[in-house]
């Protein structure tokens, strides 16, 4: 199975910051890298599709990079609505696997 | 509008099979892989396996020798059965679809809470 280690697990900020999230792949991935979203008692929601695509309707202020095995999300200015936990996910190979998430709390 | 919705027993006794069935409306079950996702109590996601419409699956192989995923394409669905479960096995499921021309999970039931306990 590819593990997504996700860095960090848990962030503490501020309305209008820029938040920087990772995730580093234990293979080789290309660019088969998706960010999801997911806030309390609620589906994950994609966000970011193929490492930088953002997805239809989904704020400009979110946004993603990278290719192989080191990968990030970015929220360029962090709104009250953004509070939830954010997951990558890699389909280069069956499992998919999901990394542990990152859970942003406010300040 | 693609709508996914789980319905099953929430409460599973330890060693018996656990059974969902996600209704599908707005799309063809013959559209998309679909899978099954679970989400443990305050946990990360896993993902379970997938099915497509003429029978082709795919399982987690943490799971492959108790998971079993099937459709009904009369009443567009598909379902889960997870045998010989155990307290580990107590999560939020969601089923998905899977879009294979994005391959990402687009589509998500609101999930439904199945705990494992005698």
């Amino acid at each position: 199975d590819i593990q997504m280690t996700q860095s960090p697990s848990s962030l503490s900020t501020s309305v209008g910051d820029r938040v920087t999230i990772t995730c580093q792949a234990s293979q080789d991935i290309s660019n088969h890298l998706n960010w999801y979203q997911q806030k309390p008692g609620k589906a994950p929601k994609v966000l970011i599709y193929d490492a930088a695509n953002l997805e239809i309707g989904v704020p400009s202020r979110f946004s993603g990079s990278g290719s192989g095995t080191y990968f990030t999300f970015a929220i360029s200015s962090l709104q009250p609505e953004d509070i939830a936990t954010y997951y990558c996910q890699q389909y280069d190979n069956v499992p998919y696997t999901f990394g542990q998430g990152t859970r942003l709390e406010i300040k | 509008q693609v709508q996914l919705q789980e319905s099953g027993p929430q409460l599973v006794k330890p060693s018996e099979t656990l059974s969902l069935t996600c209704t599908v409306s707005g799309a063809s079950i013959r559209d998309y892989y679909w899978s099954w996702i679970r989400q443990p109590p305050g946990k990360g996601l896993e993902w379970i396996g997938y099915i497509f419409y003429y029978g082709t699956t795919n399982y987690n192989p943490s799971l492959k020798s108790r998971v079993t995923i099937s459709t009904d394409t009369s009443k567009n669905q598909f379902s889960l059965k997870l045998a010989s479960v155990t307290a580990a096995d107590t999560a939020v499921y969601y089923c998905a679809s899977y879009s294979g021309s994005f391959n990402y999970f687009d589509y998500w039931g609101q999930g439904t809470l199945v705990t494992v306990s005698s």
